[in-house]
């Protein structure tokens, strides 16, 4: 059965603190999709990155990293020097990977962290 | 703009009162999804439509129907709500094959049944 773990409920940091948000996966199919995604106060999904399982290597996106280590089924995330506008529920998700045969469009989340930065 | 519209963003209705939530597409997506988000729960499918007349359950389909009548259109239909059923709802949707920016999410709908 394919999950995703976020451990971490809640996280509280100071601004310009860094904090990395972890996400552990399960899953059989060698090949899958793994994303982020952050959704602040106002409730909308805010889609911030999308990692294929054929692609290991880390992504740095401003102040915002993602280590994707597939010998540990971990996808976690690092946001560096924090804001009060990172504040906010961040999601880790899982899909299969549609290129790959039979498999539907279907995320599966985990039941995310909430990030407050305080000022 | 692309984008997937829900419609309320808010609803508060009695036990019992038949509702709709609809949800459209203007990205000609073959994939689309219904998902509630419950506190400490995360996001769970509730259903998917992998393309127009094709739905199936998701993983928490119980007191929740579905239609895809068009390709852009993909209600959410409560015959006889709940209070358990009190939640935000997201539809989503997505190209078959999936999209290099993730799924396409709507901006929420956030129900209280009382």
């Amino acid at each position: 059965a394919q999950k995703v773990t976020q451990a971490q409920t809640e996280i509280s940091v100071v601004e310009k603190e860094d904090v990395t948000l972890d996400c552990v996966y399960e899953t059989r199919d060698t090949t899958y999709y793994l994303f982020w995604y952050k959704q602040p106060p106002s409730g909308e999904l805010v889609f911030l990155i999308r990692r294929n399982s054929f692609d290991e290597q880390n992504e740095i996106s401003g102040r915002y990293s993602w280590n994707f280590q597939k010998s540990t089924s971990s996808f976690n995330f690092t946001i560096t020097a924090s804001q009060v506008v990172d504040s906010a529920v961040y999601f880790c998700a899982l899909s299969q990977n549609p290129d790959y045969g039979g498999a539907t469009n279907k995320l599966i989340f985990g039941t995310g962290t909430l990030l407050a930065v305080q000022p | 703009e692309a984008q997937v519209t829900q419609n309320p963003r808010y609803l508060i209705t009695v036990t019992g009162k038949k509702l709709t939530v609809t949800c459209s597409q203007n990205m000609n997506h073959e994939y689309m999804s219904w998902y509630r988000q419950d506190p400490g729960l995360g996001l769970r499918q509730i259903y998917y439509s992998m393309n127009v007349e094709v739905t199936d359950k998701g993983d928490v389909p119980e007191g929740y129907k579905v239609s895809r009548k068009e390709k852009r259109n993909f209600p959410l239909i409560l015959e006889s709500p709940s209070p358990n059923q009190t939640s935000l709802y997201f539809c989503a949707s997505s190209p078959r094959g999936g999209s290099l920016n993730g799924y396409t999410f709507g901006s929420g709908t956030r129900l209280t049944v009382v």
